[in-house]
């Protein structure tokens, strides 16, 4: 699986849209791109995927560029709960391949007040 | 439903002591995974499980051990604990990945270890 990079912390003020950078410029084409985030201590939890279309749930909308060697994630309206640290992952859609994932050390986001 | 449960959540030990972290889920998937956390490094998959009866070597495996006798339940041994396996252990689960891309991990809250 591809390696990703992102920036290690950002700030973002509390109702703002926090804009979540992620480069995975050796991704290959069965490969998606994986949001998690972890909050403080707690286990990571899964936000979003997508494989070249934009995506949108009720935590964030995710957009892939046309040739998919970056994304960017998009927390509409940050709240301080949304204070964590996430990471952007890419995977290949075959089972099993949850053990080939690579974490890195993700974004450290701030929600300031 | 509770999702992924893990047992302890603290546990402090003595270099040599053997210890058994448990990991419970009740979302009927298949694959289970162990995972250990550490500061300035990310996740690091110990062991995981594709299914009952069956596990295999992540990628760091040694001084672990792993069973998965029941499906909901994937048990971490440390048989002889040493200081560098001080970390904060999570459990994962997962569904058969499918052609859209699904598969995405459910963890556990965290088992905090220290061993002296």
């Amino acid at each position: 699986d591809a390696k990703t990079t992102q920036p290690p912390s950002m700030d973002c003020a509390e109702g703002r849209a926090a804009n979540l950078p992620c480069n995975h410029s050796t991704i290959s084409g069965n490969e998606y791109v994986y949001w998690y985030r972890q909050i403080h201590s707690q286990g990571p939890q899964y936000i979003i995927h997508g494989l070249k279309n934009n995506e949108t749930n009720e935590m964030a909308s995710l957009i892939i560029t046309e040739d998919r060697k970056s994304s960017t994630l998009i927390l509409p309206h940050a709240t301080l709960r949304d204070t964590a640290v996430y990471y952007c992952i890419v995977r290949a859609v075959r089972a099993g391949n949850n053990r080939k994932l690579i974490w890195g050390l993700g974004t450290s986001l701030a929600v300031n007040p | 439903n509770a999702g992924v449960t893990q047992t302890p959540k603290f546990r402090v030990l003595k270099t040599g002591q053997s210890m058994t972290l448990l990991c419970a889920q009740d979302m009927n998937h298949e694959y289970m995974y162990w995972y250990r956390q550490d500061p300035g490094m990310g996740l690091r998959l110990i062991h995981y499980s594709v299914g009952e009866g069956t596990t295999a070597k992540g990628e760091v495996p040694d001084g672990y051990n792993v069973s998965r006798l029941k499906k909901q339940n994937f048990l971490l041994g440390l048989e002889s604990a040493a200081p560098s396996q001080t970390s904060v252990y999570f459990c994962a689960t997962s569904k058969l990945a499918g052609g859209r891309g699904t598969g995405e991990l459910f963890f556990g809250e965290g088992s905090r270890l220290t061993v002296l």
